[in-house]
């Protein structure tokens, strides 16, 4: 079966610090796709970062980078420098191949504190 | 940007009332999704589409059905609702054609109360 594991269910991280949420996955495919989630407290689900399991290069967005870790099927999600705005509950996601489902982790709610 | 409606944010029924939710997209996606979000639980999929009147079951479909009559529009019903039906429900959408990476994109949550 094909899993999200995300073994912090809660975290804090102090303002302008960095902290880094993990997630690993199963899967026997080799071909996959890899997205991280933020919810912010009573607002909209939006896309953070994405990886393509092909590529060897971790993916950067701005204040948000992740490592992919292929062979340990690892993909953490780091924050630099945290602003109070990061304060959401952060999810982990992967797809394989042609499959149009997500399998979703159940979550790790992140506090940013002032 | 791709913008994702749903109907309600907030909706209070009775126990055995037929319930409706409703979604659009206005980015011309092929596949729609419902989730319910609990604590502690995560999204859990209902049904999803992946084209006009074509539809697949998620995990957790008991209880539940859905409506793709147009592509931009999909519809959660609860034939008969009751209180365990009480959750916040998630409507999202993604492209297809665009490749496998493709997101998907949420809309901002019904936060349906069964009494």
């Amino acid at each position: 079966a094909q899993t999200v594991t995300q073994s912090q269910p809660e975290m804090s991280v102090q303002e302008a610090e960095t902290v880094t949420l993990s997630c690993t996955y199963d899967t026997s495919e080799s071909n996959y796709y890899l997205f991280w989630y933020k919810q912010p407290p009573s607002r909209q689900m939006i896309l953070v970062i994405r990886q393509e399991a092909y590529k060897q290069q971790n993916a950067t967005e701005n204040r948000f980078s992740v490592n992919f870790q292929k062979a340990a099927k690892s993909f953490s999600l780091k924050i630099s420098d945290s602003q109070l705005g990061d304060t959401a509950m952060y999810f982990c996601a992967f797809r394989t191949g042609n499959n149009r489902k997500l399998i979703w982790g159940l979550g790790t709610s992140l506090a940013v504190n002032p | 940007d791709v913008k994702v409606t749903q109907s309600s944010r907030y909706l209070v029924k009775r126990t055995g009332e037929k319930v409706f939710l409703e979604c659009v997209q206005d980015m011309d996606h092929e596949n729609m999704f419902w989730y319910r979000q609990d604590p502690g639980l995560g999204l859990r999929l209902i049904y999803f589409s992946y084209d006009v009147k074509m539809k697949e079951k998620g995990d957790i479909p008991e209880g539940y059905s859905v409506s793709r009559e147009k592509k931009e529009r999909f519809s959660l019903i609860l034939e008969s609702a009751s209180t365990n039906q009480t959750s916040m429900y998630l409507c999202a959408s993604s492209l297809w054609t665009g490749g496998f990476n493709q997101p998907q994109h949420f809309g901002d949550g019904t936060r349906l109360s069964i009494l």
